[in-house]
């Protein structure tokens, strides 16, 4: 059973903190991704990795910063937290399996920020 | 930028009945469209996909129709049952196997008994 957790599944921040979300997948994929879910805008990329030690920006990177220090972990840095960056996060990891591409998602992380 | 489409927010049909949700988008090399549900308070996971070199793909109950000319797509879940309800997220991408998905807006698709 593929696997991807993420820590922590809830989080309060103030305006200018620094915040960390970190992500785990058991699946040995290569490709690993955040994203962030709002109200009327679905997911949005923010980063993405194809293996330990790459980052690449997403659709909407500003404010966030990703490390890939290893196959299993994937962290998304926010280093100034502000009150927009409030949302619900999604870490997934993506495999091509016989014609598909499947990503499994985490059960999210649930940030505010005030 | 590339942008995808949901065009219905909500949907509600009754149980048996089909359900229709429709997507556009907007970038003509795209060429991998998936589907995602998302079930209340959970995470969201693969339901079914369709590569642009097929107009139809259909998995037990889910069928996706790809209309390449007019840059849409549509998932028809047919025979509804009421873990049906939940919120489908259309998607699309140029390189299936990189994973870089632009998703739609989401369709809350509601079951009525």
């Amino acid at each position: 059973e593929a696997a991807v957790t993420q820590s922590p599944r809830n989080k309060v921040a103030v305006t200018g903190g620094k915040v960390t979300l970190s992500c785990n997948q058991t699946n040995n994929h290569n490709n690993m991704y955040w994203y962030r879910q709002d109200t009327g805008h679905g997911l949005r990329l923010i980063h993405y990795s194809y293996g330990a030690g790459s980052t690449e920006k997403g659709d909407i990177p500003d404010g966030y910063k990703a490390s890939r220090p290893s196959q299993e972990n994937f962290s998304l840095i926010l280093e100034l937290a502000t009150p927009s960056q409030t949302s619900v996060y999604f870490c997934a990891s993506g495999e091509d399996w016989g014609g598909a591409y499947e990503q499994y998602f985490g059960p999210g992380t649930r940030l505010t920020v005030l | 930028g590339e942008k995808v489409e949901q065009h219905e927010s909500t949907l509600s049909v009754r149980e048996g009945d089909s359900a229709v949700i429709n997507c556009t988008y907007t970038d003509t090399a795209s060429s991998y469209f998936p589907w995602y549900k998302q079930e209340a308070g959970k995470s969201l996971h693969f339901v079914i996909d369709i590569r642009s070199n097929v107009d139809r793909k259909q998995s037990q109950r889910l069928i996706v129709l790809l209309d390449k000319k007019a840059k849409r797509f549509s998932l028809h879940i047919t025979a509804t049952q009421p873990e049906d309800s939940a919120i489908y997220f259309c998607a699309a991408s140029k390189n299936y196997n990189q994973g870089k998905l632009i998703f739609g807006q989401g369709t809350k698709l509601s079951i009525k008994p």
